[in-house]
């Protein structure tokens, strides 16, 4: 069983443009979990998401940031018109059902530059 | 809202000794899960060991081993018998219990050195 996958594993973005994260769940889980990890910080809970639906976004700034978790294929993490405080480790974790007993599966993270 | 809190930015420890990791965390629940995660070079969060706060009985992984004081809020990890492949960034890290969904509550971490 493939771990989290996520891609890419560094992005490079100038300020202004889109930045797409993407993040592969392993094999049989629903529910997926956002963090970002700033420079010399722990994680931060963003989002929290099932299938097509999205639980908790409780952690995502309010403005550029996006994410979906569509019925097939990844969870896609979007982050608009990027500005240079984006600059970040973004984590993808993922939980089989019933998630509340079951631990977090993290994938390697997506290091997003901004210049 | 709970906080995690690790107030060791940095330790180090020789080869084959002992080190303890200090976290403590604030919540009103009674039902929650507490964990550490290993974070080496490669950036990969990897689950070290995990403690529900409704035992009683510390929990261990081989050389790893917590010290869970629930009166006091305490969390402490102890790697006895240190290898050069401990060396990493630690977490600790906090979750809710009962039925509510999982997210993680993460303390600032802590680096470990282990010099030979």
């Amino acid at each position: 069983n493939a771990g989290v996958m996520q891609n890419p594993r560094h992005l490079v973005r100038r300020r202004g443009q889109e930045a797409r994260l993407r993040c592969s769940p392993m094999k049989g889980h629903s529910h997926v979990y956002w963090y970002r990890q700033l420079p010399e910080e722990g994680l931060k809970f963003m989002v929290y998401l099932q299938k097509e639906n999205i639980i908790d976004e409780s952690g995502m700034p309010k403005e550029r940031f996006s994410a979906e978790f569509p019925k097939e294929g990844p969870s896609i993490l979007r982050i608009q018109q990027v500005v240079r405080g984006d600059s970040a480790a973004y984590f993808c974790a993922s939980s089989p059902p019933p998630e509340w007993i079951n631990e977090q599966y993290f994938g390697p993270g997506t290091r997003l530059t901004v210049t | 809202a709970q906080t995690v809190t690790q107030s060791q930015p940095e330790m180090s420890v020789q080869e084959a000794e002992t080190v303890t990791l200090s976290c403590t965390y604030d919540t009103s629940e009674s039902d929650y899960y507490l964990f550490w995660y290993k974070q080496p070079p490669s950036r990969q969060m990897i689950l070290v060991i995990r403690q529900e706060a409704y035992k009683q009985q510390n929990a261990t992984e081989n050389r790893f081993s917590v010290n869970f004081q629930k009166a006091a809020k305490s969390f402490s990890l102890k790697i006895s018998d240190s290898q050069l492949g401990d060396a990493a960034m630690y977490f600790c890290a906090y979750r809710r219990g009962g039925t509510s969904y999982g997210k993680l509550t993460f303390g600032q971490g802590t680096i470990l050195t282990v010099h030979p």
